[in-house]
């Protein structure tokens, strides 16, 4: 089946543009991550959402950094007034369930990969 | 919150030899360490996890070994061949609870295999 999906997988953009990342989860999977991964870096959590609830948002650098998933299955991470060191590729997982105490397999989409100058 | 430290950097192996790449992680409270492979302009895939109620798994020519008592765990290849080529990254989660099972990653592993 599909797997999880990420546009634009390229972005170019001025320093002080906004803009915004689209993920596409696998159908069913009720949790959602992004993560942010620097050039030669790993992955580094950003958010999560339950559905769409949106649990943890203790990885965003700052409050230019917002995201949201308002039917429970596509999410959006915008970012505002970008800055050149929110230049990175910004990946999105998903897993299947949602429920306290377990771990599920995290699927990861393609990523977009964001400059900004 | 959790820290994870990945060795070596970088490796390089003739095909056919062995590879290992070691994982240390700070928070006792982990019990789920998953391994990604990424290949360059792709997300990382997953290719072999283990939880913390399990010391050993293998699939073909991959395994990963897990010591709680150390906060150590290891990705061991196999009669590497070329297509192994990648970067490899190692992470640790306390699944579920109040981390949601976010992922805490290594700094990842450059693994080249010389044909």
């Amino acid at each position: 089946g599909a797997g999880v999906s990420q546009s634009p997988r390229y972005k170019v953009a001025k320093r002080g543009q906004d803009v915004a990342l689209r993920c596409d989860p696998i159908s069913g999977h009720v949790s959602l991550f992004w993560y942010q991964q620097a050039l030669g870096q790993g992955p580094e959590f950003l958010t999560y959402f339950q559905n769409e609830a949106q649990l943890d948002k203790s990885g965003l650098p700052s409050d230019r950094f917002f995201a949201e998933r308002p039917e429970g299955s596509v999410s959006t991470l915008k970012i505002q007034r970008t800055q050149q060191e929110d230049s990175a590729v910004y990946l999105c997982a998903s897993s299947l369930g949602g429920l306290a105490g377990t771990q599920e397999t995290q699927y990861f989409g393609p990523g977009t990969r964001l400059l900004v100058l | 919150g959790e820290n994870v430290e990945q060795h070596p950097s970088t490796l390089s192996v003739q095909e056919g030899d062995s590879a290992v790449i070691k994982c240390t992680y700070s928070d006792s409270a982990s019990n789920y360490f998953p391994w990604y492979k990424q290949e360059l302009g792709k997300g990382p895939q997953l290719i072999i996890d283990i939880r913390s109620n399990v010391g050993e798994k293998k699939d073909q020519r991959i395994a990963v070994t897990l010591n709680k008592t150390a906060k150590h765990f290891s990705l061991h290849i196999t009669e590497t061949q070329p297509e192994d080529s990648a970067v490899y990254f190692c992470a640790a989660s306390n699944g579920g609870g109040t981390s949601y099972g976010k992922l805490t990653f290594g700094q990842g592993t450059i693994l080249t295999v010389h044909p």
